[in-house]
């Protein structure tokens, strides 16, 4: 079956910019995440929505970031007058349930964005 | 806090011969433990985990891994190397006891199997 998708796959912007990231997750899961990898480095947490609602937000780095999921489905990332600091892939997995006994997170390809 | 070290940035091995990916963790409660791949421009893979029960778990493509509590350490093994394994191995943790449903990610160990 179709995995997690993210649109775009690149996305090149200018600092001070608004930017939306769209993830859709594996059809079913009610759990989504967002995660974010700077060059080098493992993935770091963001964001989880289980349905429409954000369960924990609180590695959302400052109020320039923000996430919605307004139909328990597809996901945006929006990021507010991006700074150079923002450039990193942005990745979005998703799970069944959101259990944390049992679920697997599987991730999707993610969205380069670079930030001139 | 839950934390996880990946204390090699590489590992070199000749195909054919035993891979070892080390992992050590730090949770303030009972771990659960992941192993993800990422091939370049490519998302994480999923290849195993431990929640509870056999300390050794088998994944995909002949991978597996041992949870061991003593040593707070999960490495990732696989016995004979394929050249098509080179990529980039990320270790996860879940602490139980941590409210929501995040996963803490080592800093990455990039695999390089040679001919």
């Amino acid at each position: 079956g179709a995995g997690v998708s993210q649109t775009p796959s690149n996305k090149v912007t200018e600092k001070g910019k608004y930017v939306e990231l769209r993830c859709d997750p594996i059809s079913g899961h009610t759990a989504l995440y967002w995660y974010r990898q700077s060059l080098g480095q493992g993935p770091e947490f963001l964001i989880y929505f289980q349905g429409t609602g954000a369960a924990d937000d609180s590695g959302l780095p400052n109020d320039r970031f923000f996430a919605v999921r307004p139909e328990g489905s597809v996901s945006t990332l929006k990021i507010q007058r991006t700074e150079r600091g923002d450039s990193a892939v942005y990745l979005c997995a998703s799970s069944p349930q959101g259990r944390v006994d049992t679920d697997t997170q599987y991730f999707g390809p993610g969205t380069r964005l670079t930030v001139l | 806090a839950q934390s996880v070290a990946q204390p090699e940035d590489q590992v070199n091995v000749a195909e054919g011969n035993p891979l070892t990916v080390k992992c050590t963790y730090s949770v303030s409660g009972n771990p659960y433990l992941f192993w993800y791949v990422q091939y370049p421009n490519r998302g994480l893979q999923f290849l195993l985990k431990y929640i509870t029960g056999d300390n050794l778990v088998k994944g995909s493509y002949g991978f597996e891994a041992e949870f061991n509590k003593s040593q707070t350490s999960f490495h990732l093994k696989k016995p004979s190397a394929l050249v098509s394994d080179s990529a980039l191995y990320f270790c996860a943790v879940r602490d139980i006891k941590a409210a929501g449903n995040k996963l803490t990610f080592g800093g990455g160990t990039r695999v390089l199997v040679k001919p």
